[in-house]
């Protein structure tokens, strides 16, 4: 069965400095891979996905992540926080085959951002 | 251009009571999937569908029940309510990799 796993339930940056946001799945077929984003009160928001193709994918609002087969990993980063960054974000997983589009999420991690 | 509508988006119910969240869709997917959301706990799958009259169990189906009468509808059944059941539910759809989430039922079981 596949799993993820986020490094860090909490992480604080000051404003301006880099994100980085820990994701390691297991599988044992590289899935297709997912990062959203979830404001207070609010669903779900797709900032970026890897299905196929270049392993660095760029999403929405300035953030990325690199697809690591190697390492079995999907960090999402950005060069530089805002305060409207501030949010939780969920990395997930789907394998590319047979599952029927089952998502498993990770844990969730709350990014501070101080000014 | 609705995408993936859930109701109520709030309730609070008494330990022993019943309700059904409902989930509708306009976009014609045949996967369908609820979530449900504990802080600290990620998202986990209670049920989904992959069409009209095809439905299976998730991660944590204990005490749901769904039905997929039609494509559009994938409605959540909650028929014992217990407080475990206090959570935040979240529907979704999907075409190939790509997913549509609702904007949530917060569910309060007292």
């Amino acid at each position: 069965a596949q799993s993820v796993t986020q490094l860090g339930s909490h992480v604080s940056v000051s404003e301006g400095a880099l994100v980085l946001l820990r994701c390691n799945y297991s599988s044992s077929v590289p899935p297709y891979l997912f990062w959203y984003v979830q404001y207070p009160n609010q669903g779900l928001q797709l900032l970026l996905k890897y299905t196929t193709g270049a392993t660095l994918v760029k999403g929405i609002n300035g953030f990325e992540a690199e697809f690591k087969k190697s390492e079995t990993s999907f960090h999402l980063t950005k060069p530089s926080a805002h305060m409207s960054d501030a949010a939780e974000y969920f990395c997930a997983v789907t394998p590319r085959r047979t599952s029927y589009g089952k998502l498993t999420f990770g844990q969730g991690t709350i990014l501070t951002v101080h000014p | 251009n609705a995408g993936v509508t859930q109701t109520p988006k709030f309730r609070i119910l008494k330990i022993g009571q019943s309700m059904t969240l409902q989930c509708a869709q306009d976009m014609n997917h045949n996967y369908m999937y609820w979530y449900r959301q504990d802080p600290g706990m990620g998202l986990k799958l209670i049920y989904y569908s992959v069409g009209a009259g095809i439905t299976d169990k998730g991660e944590v189906p204990n005490g749901y029940n769904v039905s997929r009468s039609t494509t559009e509808d994938f409605p959540l059944r909650l028929e014992l309510a217990a407080p475990s059941q206090t959570s935040v539910y979240f529907c979704a759809s999907r075409l190939d990799a790509g997913y549509t989430f609702g904007s949530g039922t917060r569910l309060t079981v007292v």
